[in-house]
Parts: C-alpha cells; sequence; structure tokens
C-alpha cells in the first residue's frame, strides 16, 4: 500500500500557483519523497524528488517540512497543460526497488 | 533528451494467445521495469530487472509473464496465454538509483 495521503483532486486557475500537499507521517529516515504525474493515459512522468531539503528544477519546487512528515508540490504558474493526476510517493534508494503508486491528486487548471 | 519507448502503442489479441511487449530503455540506464494499468485504476508494479535477471517482482506477475532482454537495447514482457483481465496499459520504464523514466505504454486488449 501507498504511504503517502493525497486529496483525491484540486482545481487551480491558469496562471496562478498550484499547491498540491500529501501526508507522509510514516517516512523513514532512508526515504526519499518522489512526485510524478500522469496525464490522461500517458505513462508517470518524473517531476521531482528531495529527501529533507527543498528542492527545485525547472518544472517544480518541492517543500519538505524540517520533520519530514508532509511535503508540497508547487507548480509556480499552472497552465492547462499542467492538468493531470499527481503523486507523491516515498521510496528509499535501493537498486531495482519500484514505485508504489497511490490513486495520487487529480489537478485540474481552469482558465 | 533520451527517452523509453515502447511498441506497439495498441495491441488487440484474443484470450489465449500470447503477446510480447517491447520497450527500449535508456541507454545508460541498468535497472528495468513493467508497471501496468488497468483502466481506471492504480499504476501497479509487474517486475523489475537488473543483471539479466529480475530482481523483485509482485504478485501479479505469476508464471504467465516473463521478462527478456534478449540483446543490447531490448527489454520483453511476454504473456504466455492472455485472459481478458491482462487487458491494461502496460508502462515500461528504466532507471538507476534515484528516479525512474516511463515510456508512453501499450494498451493492451484481450478480446
Amino acid at each position: 500500500d501507498a504511504k503517502t495521503t493525497q486529496p483525491p483532486s484540486m482545481d487551480c486557475a491558469e496562471g496562478r500557483a498550484a499547491n498540491l500537499p500529501c501526508n507522509h507521517s510514516t517516512i523513514s529516515g532512508n526515504e526519499y519523497v518522489y512526485w510524478y504525474r500522469q496525464i490522461h493515459s500517458q505513462g508517470p512522468q518524473y517531476i521531482i524528488h528531495g529527501l529533507k531539503n527543498n528542492e527545485t528544477n525547472e518544472m517544480a519546487s518541492l517543500i519538505i517540512t524540517e520533520d519530514r512528515k508532509s511535503s508540497t508540490l508547487i507548480l509556480p504558474h499552472a497552465t492547462l497543460r499542467d492538468t493531470a493526476v499527481y503523486y507523491c510517493i516515498v521510496r528509499a534508494n535501493n537498486y531495482g526497488q519500484n514505485f508504489v503508486f497511490g490513486p495520487g491528486t487529480r489537478l485540474s487548471a481552469l482558465p | 533528451e533520451p527517452e523509453v519507448t515502447q511498441t506497439p502503442s495498441h495491441q488487440v489479441t484474443q484470450m489465449g494467445q500470447e503477446v510480447i511487449l517491447r520497450c527500449v530503455p535508456i541507454s545508460n540506464h541498468l535497472y528495468f521495469y513493467w508497471y501496468r494499468q488497468i483502466l481506471g485504476q492504480k499504476v501497479e508494479f509487474l517486475v523489475s530487472f537488473y543483471n539479466n535477471e529480475i530482481s523483485e517482482k509482485s504478485e501479479i506477475f505469476d508464471d504467465q509473464f516473463s521478462v527478456e532482454r534478449p540483446d543490447g537495447s531490448n527489454f520483453t514482457l511476454k504473456i504466455r496465454s492472455t485472459k481478458l483481465e491482462d487487458s491494461a496499459m502496460y508502462f515500461c520504464a528504466s532507471g538507476g538509483i534515484y528516479e525512474q523514466y516511463f515510456g508512453p505504454g501499450t494498451r493492451l486488449t484481450v478480446t
């Protein structure tokens, strides 16, 4: 079973920041937080990952709380193309370790 | 930018027939995976593969399934005798110690 809890759905206005929360209260010290998204029936797309520090790349920012029990994915300027299901996954970085996908958050970017 | 490719994009087969789904992982990756997603359901892990052998498999990956890396580039999933419940999107992924990159998927329809 997935070790994370996410809201089932969220809306955001196009051009505004989208903040997607994730709870992972049972995260272990060696587990990273990963975010993926899936647009319609396409393959999951990697967004970002982090251990304890905040991370930023060209797609998004990841804010992890100091106790590591929750995190927020931030899409700084949401567009209609960001409409997708977003998955928050915790995983240890052992070679060959698979990802366990939960139901995710369905984000709808609205014009 | 390198990407995982999969063929065919859509495969229709009759119950009881054998199918082979093909994947070309990203060239410098060492770990390969198959996942599936039944319509409307979560992405589920099937199997991981490293150094020419299975490193981990799920309960779904029974004796009807097999994987192979027949040459230096292809990675295949074979279903020996398809069942109606095998109808799903099948995603190949490749990666290293951190993120995995997913292909666009093969939609398998068993009639």
